[in-house]
């Protein structure tokens, strides 16, 4: 079985101080970790993803995660947040060895950036 | 966005009837599924396709089904539907290269 974990239902943070979403994941073999973020009214899109190699992945529009193995987490960073940043922010995880793609998703974190 | 549309975008109907919402895709993906989005859910498996006429469930199956005749739709029902399934539904693929899952713009399901 795989999980997922979002500690926060909602992050605050003030434009131009970085932030940090959340994620702790579980999973049998091989983890393969994702961020989504949605905004109102629309689908998720994909920011990035960790499938092997360096721990520090680059995404979309400024943001980073870290895949920390021995803390079951992948935490979504942004050295200096946006007001355009607010959003819902998912994590998704997917045992590698799942033939069918099936990713997990958290719960979601909603993240409010103030001017 | 993958080329992916959904209809109807949104929908309102009568609890017991029959719904049908329909996910097309254009890029000839092999996996596409099926999620519910619901407040503190996140979002949840319903089912999922890994070709034509293959599919399978998710997490959430009960009270749904699904079928796969063409590549590019795939097609969720909801028998007789119930206010519990009053959601957010999204349709998505695999870019099996990358192993990334792309979404759909969503419909809008409120059961009365």
């Amino acid at each position: 079985a795989q999980s997922v974990a979002q500690p926060e239902d909602q992050v605050n943070v003030a434009e131009g101080n970085p932030l940090t979403v959340k994620c702790t994941y579980s999973v049998s073999g091989n983890p393969y970790l994702f961020w989504y973020v949605q905004y109102p009214n629309r689908g998720l899109q994909f920011l990035l993803k960790y499938i092997t190699g360096d721990n520090l992945v680059k995404g979309s529009y400024g943001f980073e995660a870290e895949f920390n193995k021995s803390q079951t987490s992948f935490h979504l960073k942004k050295p200096s947040a946006l007001v355009s940043d607010s959003a819902l922010y998912f994590c998704a995880v997917r045992d590698g060895g799942n033939a069918g793609n099936m990713l997990t998703f958290g719960g979601g974190t909603r993240l409010m950036v103030k001017p | 966005d993958a080329g992916i549309t959904q209809s109807p975008r949104h929908k309102v109907t009568e609890t017991g009837t029959p719904v049908t919402l329909r996910c097309h895709q254009t890029e000839n993906h092999r996996y596409m599924y099926w999620y519910r989005q619901d407040p503190g859910h996140g979002l949840r498996l319903i089912h999922y396709s890994y070709g034509v006429k293959d599919t399978d469930k998710g997490e959430v199956s009960d009270g749904y089904s699904v079928s796969r005749s063409k590549t590019e739709d795939f097609l969720l029902t909801l028998e007789s539907a119930t206010s519990s399934q009053t959601s957010v539904y999204f349709c998505a693929i695999t870019q099996e290269a990358r192993y990334e899952q792309y979404f759909g713009p969503g419909t809008r399901l409120t059961v009365t």
